[in-house]
């Protein structure tokens, strides 16, 4: 059963364009939330977090939108790279949890 | 320099046998985790330990068995394995028990059983 579901799969943009990418969730419980980025044969590394108390989060190029009603985030990455070509992982926890669920990512390709 | 330090970083094993997998951190966490990527589930949890002490399981398997002798130690032990064993496994860690800050990983430990 996949607690925190991500679409799409795969996505390409081009270089300059703004890359969208989608999360959700079914546990009310979750109260953390941050997506992951991996580039080809390296580990997971924290992109972005966003906690409930906020519906938006941003850092640099890269915004998290949260709407807590319909359980959905999405990952807006506005003017993409090339280096930003990677797999991005949304996770989530709940207050009292023990581990971070995660997606199944999203493999994002960026063309110069 | 790595925080989080995997052993070994390739590992070829036939099946039926046995492998430890090796992880220490660094970076002074009171949790960490094991979690296993493959082509067919990517980044599936499998164990959390907080202070040394297991806090969840989520592996159906009794041959995947965690072993913590420090604090900042987490090995794994595979027994029996097999070829859907072939994996990625990420050792990781968090300041937070709660899994609510950031979790660093490893670089990890590819095994392929053959």
């Amino acid at each position: 059963q996949q607690q925190v579901r991500q679409s799409p799969q795969s996505l390409t943009v081009w270089e300059g364009e703004t890359a969208i990418l989608n999360c959700s969730y079914e546990d009310s419980t979750f109260d953390y939330f941050p997506w992951y980025w991996q580039f080809p044969r390296e580990s997971p590394a924290l992109l972005i977090a966003i906690r409930p108390v906020s519906n938006k989060k941003e850092d640099g190029r890269f915004t998290i939108f949260f709407n807590k009603r319909e359980k959905k985030l999405s990952l807006h990455i506005t003017d993409s790279q090339p280096g930003d070509s990677a797999t991005y992982f949304c996770a989530a926890s709940p207050n009292s949890g023990t581990y971070q669920r995660f997606g199944t990512g999203t493999k994002l390709q960026v063309v110069p | 320099d790595p925080k989080i330090i995997q052993k070994p970083k390739y590992l070829v094993a036939v099946t039926g046998s046995e492998k430890i997998l090796i992880c220490e951190q660094y970076l002074g966490h009171n949790a960490m985790y094991w979690y296993r990527q493959s082509a067919k589930k990517p980044l599936e949890f499998m164990f959390s330990y907080s202070y040394q002490k297991l806090m969840d399981n989520q592996t159906a398997s009794s041959r995947f068995q965690p072993q913590s002798s420090k604090k900042n130690h987490l090995d794994l032990q595979i027994t029996a394995l097999k070829p859907d064993d072939s994996a990625t496994y990420f050792c990781a860690s968090s300041q937070d028990p709660n899994a609510n800050t950031e979790v660093f990983f490893g670089k990890g430990t590819r095994l392929t059983v053959v």
